[in-house]
Protein backbone atom coordinates (compact mmCIF):
# COMPACT_ATOMS: atom_id res chain seq x y z
CA UNK A 1 0.00 0.00 0.00
CA UNK A 2 1.54 3.42 -0.90
CA UNK A 3 2.19 6.10 1.85
CA UNK A 4 3.68 9.29 2.98
CA UNK A 5 5.80 10.17 5.51
CA UNK A 6 6.03 13.80 6.19
CA UNK A 7 9.19 14.69 8.78
CA UNK A 8 8.38 17.43 11.04
CA UNK A 9 4.79 18.28 12.00
CA UNK A 10 5.84 22.15 12.99
CA UNK A 11 8.67 23.60 10.92
CA UNK A 12 9.69 27.35 12.08
CA UNK A 13 11.82 29.80 9.75
CA UNK A 14 12.81 33.39 9.73
CA UNK A 15 11.82 35.36 7.30
CA UNK A 16 14.08 35.59 4.36
CA UNK A 17 15.57 32.11 5.35
CA UNK A 18 15.26 28.67 3.07
CA UNK A 19 12.07 27.04 3.41
CA UNK A 20 12.97 22.60 3.55
CA UNK A 21 9.99 20.71 3.98
CA UNK A 22 10.62 16.99 3.81
CA UNK A 23 8.22 14.17 2.40
CA UNK A 24 8.79 10.38 1.54
CA UNK A 25 6.75 8.23 0.08
CA UNK A 26 6.00 4.51 -0.11
CA UNK A 27 5.30 3.21 -3.20
CA UNK A 28 6.62 -0.51 -5.40
CA UNK A 29 6.43 1.65 -8.26
CA UNK A 30 7.21 5.78 -9.02
CA UNK A 31 3.89 7.60 -8.10
CA UNK A 32 2.27 10.75 -8.82
CA UNK A 33 3.54 13.05 -6.12
CA UNK A 34 1.82 16.65 -5.02
CA UNK A 35 2.37 19.33 -2.83
CA UNK A 36 -0.87 21.36 -1.24
CA UNK A 37 -0.98 24.36 1.12
CA UNK A 38 -3.78 25.16 3.38
CA UNK A 39 -4.44 28.52 4.76
CA UNK A 40 -6.31 28.60 8.09
CA UNK A 41 -10.08 27.80 7.10
CA UNK A 42 -9.69 27.36 3.46
CA UNK A 43 -9.36 24.47 1.45
CA UNK A 44 -6.14 23.08 0.21
CA UNK A 45 -4.59 24.54 -3.05
CA UNK A 46 -2.13 22.82 -5.36
CA UNK A 47 1.75 23.99 -4.77
CA UNK A 48 2.72 22.06 -7.63
CA UNK A 49 3.04 18.29 -8.76
CA UNK A 50 5.28 15.29 -10.23
CA UNK A 51 4.39 13.07 -12.94
CA UNK A 52 7.04 11.78 -14.97
CA UNK A 53 8.69 14.87 -16.55
CA UNK A 54 11.51 16.64 -15.24
CA UNK A 55 12.51 15.54 -11.15
CA UNK A 56 13.00 19.06 -10.40
CA UNK A 57 9.24 20.71 -10.52
CA UNK A 58 8.39 24.30 -10.15
CA UNK A 59 5.25 25.41 -8.91
CA UNK A 60 3.65 28.69 -7.28
CA UNK A 61 4.94 31.01 -4.71
CA UNK A 62 8.32 30.16 -5.84
CA UNK A 63 8.25 26.55 -4.23
CA UNK A 64 10.14 23.87 -6.22
CA UNK A 65 10.39 20.24 -5.30
CA UNK A 66 12.53 17.52 -6.67
CA UNK A 67 11.81 13.87 -7.14
CA UNK A 68 14.52 11.44 -6.40
CA UNK A 69 13.66 8.17 -6.68
CA UNK A 70 16.82 6.47 -4.80
CA UNK A 71 15.85 8.20 -1.69
CA UNK A 72 12.13 7.94 -2.14
CA UNK A 73 11.87 11.51 -1.40
CA UNK A 74 9.73 14.67 -2.73
CA UNK A 75 10.55 17.54 -0.52
CA UNK A 76 9.40 21.31 -0.80
CA UNK A 77 11.99 24.04 -0.68
CA UNK A 78 11.96 27.90 -0.81
CA UNK A 79 14.65 29.58 -1.35
CA UNK A 80 13.16 32.86 0.93
CA UNK A 81 10.40 32.58 3.26
CA UNK A 82 8.32 35.24 3.52
CA UNK A 83 5.20 35.87 6.37
CA UNK A 84 2.40 35.00 4.10
CA UNK A 85 3.76 31.37 3.12
CA UNK A 86 2.95 30.51 6.70
CA UNK A 87 0.22 27.43 6.05
CA UNK A 88 -0.03 24.24 6.42
CA UNK A 89 1.55 21.93 3.73
CA UNK A 90 0.47 18.45 2.85
CA UNK A 91 2.55 16.04 0.25
CA UNK A 92 -0.13 13.29 -1.03
CA UNK A 93 0.59 10.60 -3.58
CA UNK A 94 -1.40 9.04 -6.31
CA UNK A 95 -0.68 5.99 -7.53
CA UNK A 96 0.07 5.93 -10.89
CA UNK A 97 -2.63 3.70 -13.58
CA UNK A 98 -2.34 3.72 -17.37
CA UNK A 99 -5.99 3.59 -17.84
CA UNK A 100 -8.80 5.09 -15.99
CA UNK A 101 -11.22 2.21 -14.22
CA UNK A 102 -11.18 1.59 -10.56
CA UNK A 103 -10.05 4.36 -7.98
CA UNK A 104 -6.71 5.49 -9.02
CA UNK A 105 -6.97 9.27 -8.79
CA UNK A 106 -7.06 8.96 -5.12
CA UNK A 107 -5.23 11.18 -3.04
CA UNK A 108 -3.31 9.63 0.32
CA UNK A 109 -1.67 12.80 2.18
CA UNK A 110 0.72 12.75 4.78
CA UNK A 111 -0.31 14.26 8.17
CA UNK A 112 1.15 17.91 7.30
CA UNK A 113 3.85 20.38 8.11
CA UNK A 114 2.91 23.61 9.77
CA UNK A 115 4.83 26.42 8.69
CA UNK A 116 5.57 29.12 10.58
CA UNK A 117 7.87 32.49 9.62
CA UNK A 118 9.24 34.58 11.94
CA UNK A 119 9.66 38.25 11.38
CA UNK B 1 -13.93 30.53 -13.06
CA UNK B 2 -15.91 29.57 -9.34
CA UNK B 3 -14.84 27.14 -7.50
CA UNK B 4 -16.00 24.47 -5.23
CA UNK B 5 -18.63 25.19 -3.35
CA UNK B 6 -19.61 23.68 0.36
CA UNK B 7 -21.80 24.72 2.77
CA UNK B 8 -22.82 25.08 5.60
CA UNK B 9 -19.03 26.04 6.90
CA UNK B 10 -19.87 25.13 10.41
CA UNK B 11 -22.48 22.97 11.92
CA UNK B 12 -22.11 22.32 15.62
CA UNK B 13 -24.53 19.36 16.84
CA UNK B 14 -24.72 16.51 20.11
CA UNK B 15 -23.86 12.95 19.27
CA UNK B 16 -26.74 10.71 18.07
CA UNK B 17 -27.88 13.75 15.86
CA UNK B 18 -28.03 13.63 11.86
CA UNK B 19 -26.23 16.17 9.55
CA UNK B 20 -26.02 16.66 6.03
CA UNK B 21 -23.70 18.67 4.29
CA UNK B 22 -23.98 20.22 0.85
CA UNK B 23 -21.32 20.36 -2.11
CA UNK B 24 -21.30 21.89 -5.63
CA UNK B 25 -18.04 21.10 -8.06
CA UNK B 26 -17.03 23.25 -10.27
CA UNK B 27 -18.92 22.85 -13.89
CA UNK B 28 -17.74 20.43 -15.87
CA UNK B 29 -15.74 17.98 -13.41
CA UNK B 30 -17.17 15.42 -13.79
CA UNK B 31 -15.45 13.43 -10.63
CA UNK B 32 -16.07 14.27 -7.15
CA UNK B 33 -14.46 13.55 -3.83
CA UNK B 34 -15.30 13.38 -0.21
CA UNK B 35 -12.40 13.87 2.01
CA UNK B 36 -12.36 13.33 6.08
CA UNK B 37 -9.70 15.98 7.82
CA UNK B 38 -9.41 15.23 11.63
CA UNK B 39 -7.36 17.87 13.57
CA UNK B 40 -3.63 17.21 13.39
CA UNK B 41 -4.04 14.77 10.09
CA UNK B 42 -4.51 14.73 6.43
CA UNK B 43 -7.45 14.53 4.47
CA UNK B 44 -8.26 10.80 3.74
CA UNK B 45 -10.87 9.90 1.22
CA UNK B 46 -14.40 8.84 2.30
CA UNK B 47 -16.13 8.56 -1.38
CA UNK B 48 -15.39 9.55 -5.20
CA UNK B 49 -18.33 9.59 -7.77
CA UNK B 50 -17.58 9.43 -11.52
CA UNK B 51 -20.83 11.56 -12.63
CA UNK B 52 -23.52 9.60 -10.56
CA UNK B 53 -21.57 6.52 -10.41
CA UNK B 54 -19.47 5.82 -6.96
CA UNK B 55 -16.10 4.71 -7.87
CA UNK B 56 -14.66 3.99 -4.68
CA UNK B 57 -16.66 3.97 -0.92
CA UNK B 58 -13.99 1.62 0.42
CA UNK B 59 -13.29 3.76 3.07
CA UNK B 60 -16.66 5.29 4.10
CA UNK B 61 -18.17 4.24 7.07
CA UNK B 62 -21.24 2.71 5.79
CA UNK B 63 -23.60 1.99 8.91
CA UNK B 64 -23.28 5.92 9.61
CA UNK B 65 -22.38 7.91 6.44
CA UNK B 66 -23.99 8.28 3.16
CA UNK B 67 -23.44 9.45 -0.07
CA UNK B 68 -25.22 10.58 -3.07
CA UNK B 69 -24.50 12.84 -6.20
CA UNK B 70 -28.10 12.66 -8.03
CA UNK B 71 -27.61 14.39 -11.73
CA UNK B 72 -23.86 13.85 -11.93
CA UNK B 73 -23.47 17.60 -10.12
CA UNK B 74 -24.36 18.31 -6.60
CA UNK B 75 -23.59 16.26 -3.93
CA UNK B 76 -24.53 15.44 -0.31
CA UNK B 77 -22.47 13.72 2.50
CA UNK B 78 -24.87 12.45 5.34
CA UNK B 79 -23.81 11.51 9.14
CA UNK B 80 -26.92 9.61 10.88
CA UNK B 81 -26.34 9.38 13.81
CA UNK B 82 -23.29 11.20 14.45
CA UNK B 83 -20.25 10.52 17.27
CA UNK B 84 -17.65 12.33 19.09
CA UNK B 85 -14.94 10.96 16.66
CA UNK B 86 -16.78 12.69 13.16
CA UNK B 87 -15.42 15.75 14.77
CA UNK B 88 -13.68 16.89 11.72
CA UNK B 89 -13.49 19.16 8.76
CA UNK B 90 -15.04 17.59 5.45
CA UNK B 91 -13.76 18.48 1.93
CA UNK B 92 -15.30 18.07 -1.15
CA UNK B 93 -12.91 18.51 -3.96
CA UNK B 94 -13.43 17.60 -7.74
CA UNK B 95 -11.35 16.76 -10.80
CA UNK B 96 -11.88 16.74 -14.58
CA UNK B 97 -11.61 13.44 -14.85
CA UNK B 98 -10.75 10.70 -12.27
CA UNK B 99 -7.09 9.49 -13.58
CA UNK B 100 -3.61 9.82 -11.37
CA UNK B 101 -1.90 13.36 -11.86
CA UNK B 102 -5.26 14.87 -12.21
CA UNK B 103 -5.42 18.04 -10.18
CA UNK B 104 -7.73 17.76 -7.51
CA UNK B 105 -9.96 21.14 -6.72
CA UNK B 106 -10.89 21.70 -2.57
CA UNK B 107 -13.86 23.71 -1.45
CA UNK B 108 -13.23 25.57 1.59
CA UNK B 109 -15.10 22.60 3.82
CA UNK B 110 -17.22 22.19 6.33
CA UNK B 111 -16.02 22.00 10.14
CA UNK B 112 -17.97 19.67 12.10
CA UNK B 113 -18.18 19.78 15.79
CA UNK B 114 -19.98 17.05 17.92
CA UNK B 115 -20.73 17.29 21.44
Amino acid sequence: AQSVTQLGSHVSVSEGALVLLRCNYSSSVPPYLFWYVQYPNQGLQLLLKYTSAATLVKGINGFEAEFKKSETSFHLTKPSAHMSDAAEYFCAVSERRMNYGGSQGNLIFGKGTKLSVKP
Amino acid sequence: EAGVAQSPRYKIIEKRQSVAFWCNPISGHATLYWYQQILGQGPKLLIQFQNNGVVDDSQLPKDRFSAERLKGVDSTLKIQPAKLEDSAVYLCASSLVGTSGREQFFGPGTRLTVL
